[in-house]
């Protein structure tokens, strides 16, 4: 099992829809997660970082964790054409950062 | 927040040459960085962990002789691709965990690299 999994995608959503982007990980990657947002030809920019089982909201995104079955998503409400990207979900092990194939998302108009 | 400069953004070079790229902690020491390689429509693939004052510690599969990794100081860590072939072209980015920061991996810009 990879260390990090996230379905490629493409994702395409309708603009004001939610945008689902889901995230599975192996025991080796089990400390803390995060999600990136990488435009084409940029670097990652960070959006949201989760530690503990639950749900953590910042704005129009909400990050939900599960240990149990070793689950991670990110939940975009009222999405823009601007969210348009690919989102990288990352976890940790030790001292690295580990990062999933990523998700393309397009938001049509 | 923390802030990584990484330089040049984007160099061609020709094969059999060899390009250095320099990523810096502008506001905070770094004793610990990490190099990143990303092919076109694929996720960052870490190369290798660059340790100040230690050798660094490379991933498997990475040639620790081609990709020179160099971190002489708390705020500066190199990489030298080394005799650079076409498949070497990619976009290598950097990235620095800033020990006073919760949400600690800052990456920089990035450098695209093409080697004709």
């Amino acid at each position: 099992q990879k260390e990090v999994e996230q379905n490629s995608g493409p994702l395409s959503v309708p603009e004001g829809a939610i945008a689902s982007l889901n995230c599975t990980y192996s025991d080796r990657v089990s400390q803390s997660f995060f999600w990136y947002r990488q435009y084409s030809g940029k670097s990652p920019e960070l959006i949201m970082s989760i530690y503990s089982n639950g749900d953590k909201e910042d704005g129009r995104f909400t990050a939900q964790l599960n240990k149990a079955s070793q689950y991670v998503s990110l939940l975009i409400r009222d999405s823009q054409p601007s969210d348009s990207a690919t989102y990288l979900c990352a976890g940790r092990g030790a001292q690295k950062l580990v990062f999933g194939q990523g998700t393309r998302l397009t938001i049509n108009p | 927040g923390a802030v990584v400069s990484q330089h040049p953004s984007w160099v061609i070079c020709k094969s059999g040459t060899s390009v250095k790229i320099e990523c810096r902690s502008l506001d905070f020491q770094a004793t610990t960085m990490f190099w990143y390689r990303q092919f076109p429509k694929q996720s960052l693939m870490l190369m290798a962990t660059s340790n100040e004052g230690s050798k660094a510690t490379y991933e498997q599969g990475v040639e620790k002789d081609k990709f020179l990794i160099n971190h002489a100081s708390l705020t500066l860590s190199t990489l030298t691709v080394t005799s650079a072939h076409p498949e070497d072209s990619s976009f290598y980015i950097c990235s620095a965990r800033d020990p006073l920061e919760t949400n600690g991996y800052t990456f920089g810009s990035g450098t695209r690299l093409t080697v004709v």
